[in-house]
């Protein structure tokens, strides 16, 4: 079945880059995600790239897939402490459900 | 608009009792999903609605999950009886039918089962 790989945990400094990564089996996915959850919320949209996209760049956020690979990353630039927080990746193929991985928790320190 | 509503935000319970964990999805999405995130695991699928039918309930664990989604509107999780291992997070997700059919989030329901 799908399987949905991250690393547990990312530690970085105020002001630098933060990538976090992500790798799929899944070779028919056509979206992937990435989510946020923040401590006591719910999971947050940040971004999405279609299968057929190698880079998408939103604000602080950029995307990167390597379909031939089946990797996912996303790299945040000049990672503030309000960007501390579990960020998942997903990937959804010809079912709708979405498949997550468990989570990368984001520790940025001052 | 008002996003996905869950309630309620924490359950606490015995085994062998029942919960029932409602989700109110934005307003206009015919699908309605159900996952669960269990001991800090990935956040698995349980089941998907569109409108008031299930489309797919691959993910549901077992025959102590009930979903429903009378009248194509919000919806209903009933565990019973619950056991130990049923604690976690349960999120509901909506979204449209059409376009990129991007999920949008509850805050989750923490479900601990003593």
């Amino acid at each position: 079945g799908e399987d949905v790989e991250q690393s547990l945990f990312l530690s970085v400094r105020e002001g630098d880059s933060s990538v976090i990564n992500c790798t799929y089996t899944d070779s028919s996915s056509t979206y992937l995600y990435w989510y946020k959850q923040e401590p006591g919320a719910g999971l947050q949209l940040l971004t999405y790239i279609f299968s057929n996209m190698d880079m998408k760049q939103d604000q602080r956020l950029t995307v990167l897939l390597n379909k031939k690979d089946k990797h996912l990353s996303l790299r945040i630039a000049d990672t503030q402490t309000g960007d501390s927080a579990i960020y998942f990746c997903a990937e959804k193929a010809g079912r709708r459900a979405l498949t997550f991985g468990s989570g990368t928790r984001l520790q940025v320190q001052p | 608009e008002a996003g996905v509503t869950q309630f309620p935000s924490h359950s606490v319970i015995e085994k062998g009792q029942t919960v029932t964990l409602r989700c109110d999805p934005i307003s206009g999405h015919d699908n309605l999903y159900w996952y669960r995130r269990v001991m800090g695991k990935e956040i698995k699928f349980l089941l998907h609605f569109v409108k008031e039918s299930k489309q797919d309930e691959s993910g549901m664990p077992n025959n102590r999950f009930l979903a429903e989604r009378t009248g194509g509107t919000y919806s209903t999780l009933k565990v019973q009886p619950a056991e130990l291992e049923d604690s976690g997070v349960y999120f509901c997700a909506s979204s449209q039918v059409v376009g990129t059919d991007t999920q949008y989030f509850g805050p989750g329901t923490r479900l601990t089962v003593l």
